[in-house]
């Protein structure tokens, strides 16, 4: 069974703050996805990542895919209030279009 | 315009009832899924259609049951609620079977009492 461990599952840091969030299986993915999911709301794709070793940034996010594609990172550079909200990374399973999600991260940016 | 769109936004109801949550996708998806979130935010994936045929169906009770009229539509019925059916429901979309990015509903917020 494929699973997918996200770390810290809290971070509550002040703004201006720099933060990454870990993803990771025992798994190989032919991808991962990050998510960010705010209260009352859907989760939202912010990126895929798909070869091993690959660096996305999305402007103040930096998302790494591991070279044995089993985990991922997100990191936030001088985060900001606005980036408050669950943090999801997921990955698919089989070829049905299938995703499983980590358990996430709860990240709080206060002014 | 809402790309996936649910109703309701929220759902109350008593133990026993049966209801029902409507999704709708306007992006050309050939793909709709439905996902249930627990009270710890954990996302798992209950049914999916693809161009109106189901192709992936999870440990669900037979009380739920979907229903895809046509491929932009993925409906869900539940019946004889239950307290612990208590749940946020998510609609969600792709372009196809390669698990490429979901674009997900808004939700809807289920509580049985």
């Amino acid at each position: 069974t494929q699973l997918l461990e996200q770390s810290p599952q809290f971070l509550s840091i002040q703004e201006g703050e720099n933060l990454t969030v870990y993803c990771n299986s025992s798994s190989v993915f032919s991808s991962l996805q990050w998510y960010r999911q705010e209260p009352g709301e859907g989760p939202v794709l912010l990126v895929t990542v798909v070869t091993g070793g690959e660096v996305k940034k999305l402007k103040r996010l930096t998302f790494q895919f591991g070279d044995a594609r089993k985990d991922s990172s997100l990191h936030i550079t001088a985060a900001q209030p606005g980036d408050t909200g669950l943090y999801l990374c997921a990955g698919p399973s089989g070829n049905t279009g299938k995703l499983i999600f980590g358990q996430g991260t709860t990240l709080q940016v206060k002014p | 315009d809402t790309a996936v769109s649910q109703t309701p936004k929220y759902l109350v109801t008593q133990m026993g009832n049966d209801k029902s949550i409507k999704c709708e996708q306007n992006l050309g998806h050939d793909t709709m899924y439905w996902y249930k979130q627990d009270s710890k935010k954990f996302l798992k994936i209950m049914f999916s259609y693809n161009n109106k045929e189901l192709i992936i169906n999870e440990t669900v009770p037979n009380r739920f049951s979907p229903k895809s009229p046509d491929k932009a539509h993925l409906n869900l019925h539940i019946n004889s609620l239950e307290l612990g059916d208590s749940a946020v429901y998510f609609c969600a979309s792709s372009p196809g079977q390669l698990a490429r990015g979901y674009t997900f509903g808004s939700g809807t917020r289920l509580t049985v009492v």
